[in-house]
């Protein structure tokens, strides 16, 4: 039982690159998030999904797309990645409470 | 303004009790959640708290929620240099799950 699973947990991109990470839970919860996480500024929720096939804005959706295909899947993609985007990405379930994974740390050169 | 406010810093000695406040805004709020975030690491929840309650005890952690002023605080007694990490205020608002901008607590010697 893994529980949140994020991957990669670490990269590094060039400005202009595009990349996707993935979010898997095993958990069966049908709530699902990416946060991102900058010094100071708390989590700020990017975009969220209250079940397969959804997905909402967050705060700060710019910059960003996701796609819920299947329940246990969230990916966050960056098509055009920005020094601005260089961050720790949290992905999170829930079901009452939230399950958060270990994180990828992103940094875009 | 900010959906969740609380102070950035907080200096406790060891062996006395730490006390980080938070307040909110959605008085519809479900759940309202404490996170402890260790330096690398993800989030990992303490505690949380209904909001049809007003307290609740774990071990040495003490949630209160006072609903008509929306504030909520954890206290932690007897603190150790082991509770030295970023402490993560959230409610959860609709769908979403909104955080704090978390407090960094520092234990002195």
């Amino acid at each position: 039982n893994a529980g949140v699973t994020q991957t990669p947990k670490f990269r590094v991109l060039k400005t202009g690159q595009s990349m996707t990470l993935l979010c898997a839970q095993d958990m069966n919860h049908e709530y699902m998030y990416w946060y991102r996480q900058d010094p100071g500024m708390g989590l700020r929720l990017i975009h969220y999904s209250v079940g397969e096939g959804t997905t909402a804005k967050g705060e700060v959706p710019d910059g960003y797309n996701v796609s819920r295909l299947k329940k246990q899947n969230f990916l966050l993609g960056l098509e055009s990645a920005a020094p601005s985007q260089t961050s720790v990405y949290f992905c999170a379930t829930r079901q009452g409470r939230a399950f958060f994974g270990q994180g990828t740390r992103l940094t875009v050169v | 303004g900010e959906d969740v406010e609380q102070s950035l810093f907080l200096s406790v000695r060891e062996g006395d009790s730490s006390v980080i406040n938070c307040t909110y805004t959605d008085s519809s709020s479900t759940y309202l959640y404490w996170y402890k975030q260790e330096p690398g690491a993800g989030l990992q929840l303490l505690t949380y708290i209904f909001s049809n309650m007003d307290m609740k005890q774990d071990q040495r952690l003490t949630v209160l929620l006072n609903k008509k002023d929306k504030h909520l605080s954890l206290r932690i007694a007897d603190t150790q240099t082991g509770d030295s990490a970023i402490y993560f205020c959230a409610e959860s608002k609709g769908d979403k799950i909104i955080f704090g901008k978390g407090t960094r607590l520092h234990i002195l010697p």
